[in-house]
Order: structure tokens, then sequence, then C-alpha cells
């Protein structure tokens, strides 16, 4: 496979369920990131990794835990979420210069159309 | 702080018109400009970037220069096709991290 691949491509819970979206790239980049997309709305990004570290959390509420075991994994657990979560979730790589440098051009995934009754 | 305005859509055209999308930007530093394309059911693909003054972008016959004295990177296609029909996006990145930042996004219908 090639590029950003995420699963699942839809999914549907309640608002008491958990659930995990998964995100995988396989560009050898270093860097990943989380973003929300909801209609009418700017791309919202949630989270970013670096080197699988978190660099950047942009005020995402605590019922998204987003994880990256390595630098071709990301995730995002959901637990307790609400209608308005209601989104498509775009994984990205990208890879980052070392120290903190210029940026390279964002991949985007297909995206998780995500569902909360 | 950094942004991008894009034109709000919907825009429908008949196929071989000429498309205009306008994107304009406000950044603090000196940033990259990309245009990135959404289909139906699918995720963004970058479509074009450019990342200093002066700069062209193409690609599949769309085409894009970056104007740093007006702030923009207007989207432009000579001749659209009903394939061409998605949602475009214009962002900006800062040479500085790796934040993006994209507009909201405008749906362009092609009608044969």
């Amino acid at each position: 496979e090639t590029g950003v691949t995420q699963t699942p491509r839809h999914l549907v819970m309640g608002m008491t369920n958990k659930k995990s979206l998964k995100c995988e790239q396989h560009l050898g980049h270093n860097a990943m990131y989380w973003y929300k997309q909801s209609a009418k709305k700017p791309l919202e990004l949630m989270f970013v990794y670096n080197f699988k570290e978190q660099t950047e959390n942009n005020s995402v509420p605590s019922r998204f835990s987003p994880e990256c075991p390595n630098s071709s994994h990301l995730f995002l657990h959901l637990h307790t979420l609400q209608p308005e979560d209601s989104a498509l979730y775009l994984c990205a790589s990208s890879q980052q210069e070392p120290g903190g440098g210029s940026t390279d051009t964002q991949y985007f995934g297909p995206g998780t159309r995500l569902t909360v009754l | 702080g950094d942004s991008v305005t894009q034109m709000e859509g919907p825009v429908t055209l008949s196929e071989e018109a000429f498309l205009t999308i306008n994107c304009t930007y406000t950044a603090t530093g000196y940033p990259s400009l990309f245009w990135y394309v959404q289909y139906p059911g699918e995720g963004l693909q970058l479509l074009l970037k450019a990342t200093k003054a002066d700069d062209k972008g193409s690609n599949k016959g769309f085409e894009a220069t970056y104007r740093k004295e007006t702030t923009s990177f207007h989207l432009e296609k000579g001749s659209v096709q009903v394939s061409d029909s998605a949602v475009y996006f214009c962002a900006l990145m800062v040479n500085t991290g790796n934040q993006f930042y994209f507009g909201t996004g405008t749906s362009l219908t092609v009608i044969p």
C-alpha cells in the first residue's frame, strides 16, 4: 500500500462507546497530524506528532486522546463523545526537518466519517 | 495571526468554462502556499504549491501564482472538465514549525 491509509472509513458510535481511529503512513515521514473537518468550517488541526512526540494540542477536549506508537502509526482514541463531534477526521503526514525547521507538504488519508448518535 | 480566506461557493460552471477561485492570506513570516483538492468521499490531495513570491505552481491544467504584493494565490484553469468537480482548499504553511492553515474550501461543480 502507498500513501496514507485510515481505518475505519465510516464509524457510527453512541455517546457512551469507546472506539479508536487508526492511521498509517507508508511514506517514511516523521510527522503526523489529526484534523477535524466539519461542514462549512476550515480544517481544524487537533494534534501534531513530530518524531513520535506530541508537539501540538490545539485545545482539544480530553474525550479525544491521541497515541503515536511509532513514526508510521497514529491513533485517535474516542470516548464519551458528543453529537457535535460528528465530522470527517483526517490524518496527514509530512517530513519535518530536524530541529523544527521547515516542513514539506502534508499528505492526507481518505478520512474517517464519524457519526455520534 | 496567520490565516487564509478563500471565496465562498458553491461555484457551478459549464464544461470548458474558465475557472478562478480567489484566495488571499495573512501571514507573519514568509509562507508557502498550497492548493488542495478533495474529491467526493476522499481525503485532501495536493494539487499544487508555491514556496516563494512570484513562483507559479501548476498541475493538471490548474495554475496559481504567489503574489506577495496582493497577498494572493488565486487558482485558475482555462477549461474545466466534469471530472474537476470537487472541493478546493487554499492553505498556507509558515516556515517555522509545521502548522498548516486551511481555508473553508470552495465547492466546484462542472456540468456537461
